[in-house]
């Protein structure tokens, strides 16, 4: 079993719509939690820490549940340029340096 | 400010023969870490420096692949003999302490004939 589960996805919505990711970690002693993006033939880049309250960014929402070891992004009023690859990425607590990603999901946001 | 850098941007090589990745982390940060990213495999750690120490090189897929970082301002990732399996996106990561966050470089695009 990966680490890090993700739905490859691709999800093939239309502008303006409400979608959500969800991601599974194996290990219950990982300590920290992100989101990164990534756009086709690009870096990945940090889009939100998850905290365990639950956190927004304008259209973005990051949750977290520990004792079923997922997490979710929601994004609201889906834009084009929302397009891209989305990696959940969990830290070990004995190793707070070494990222785990995910193979992350695809959103293709239509006209 | 300038990002990571990376180069070269795109590698294409015949098997065998010797490939060298270079990266310059930002300036200031003391943790750089070298990842691979394939279709198959997704993103991995290969190694992590601190303080141009290696921590942590348990990524290093095997003996043909060596990484230093003689300075705070640069580090290489060699390749020799290289195989097509190694085929693959190479990414340098640079971070102000272990624990904050990773920036990325652009990656180096390395195809092995």
């Amino acid at each position: 079993r990966k680490e890090v589960e993700q739905d490859p996805g691709p999800f093939n919505v239309p502008e303006g719509a409400t979608v959500a990711f969800n991601c599974t970690y194996s290990n219950s002693a990982s300590q920290s939690f992100f989101w990164y993006r990534q756009d086709c033939r690009k870096e990945p880049k940090l889009l939100m820490s998850v905290y365990s309250s639950g956190n927004e960014d304008g259209r973005f929402t990051a949750q977290l549940n520990r004792a079923s070891q997922y997490i979710s992004l929601l994004i609201r009023d889906s834009k084009l340029s929302d397009s891209a690859t989305y990696l959940c990425v969990v830290n070990m607590r004995d190793s707070s340096y070494k990222l785990i990603f995910g193979s992350g999901t695809r959103l293709l946001v239509r006209p | 400010d300038a990002g990571v850098i990376q180069s070269p941007r795109h590698e294409v090589t015949e098997m065998g023969q010797e490939v060298t990745l270079r990266c310059k982390p930002i300036s200031g940060h003391n943790s750089l870490f070298w990842y691979r990213q394939t279709m198959m495999r997704g993103l991995e750690l290969l190694i992590y420096f601190n303080n141009n120490v290696p921590i942590d090189d348990s990524g290093m897929p095997e003996d043909r692949f060596s990484a230093k970082m003689p300075n705070a301002s640069f580090s290489t990732l060699k390749i020799q003999p290289s195989e097509p399996r190694d085929s693959a996106v190479y990414f340098c990561a640079s971070a102000s302490r272990a624990q904050e966050t990773q920036y990325f470089g652009p990656g180096t695009r390395l195809l092995v004939l």
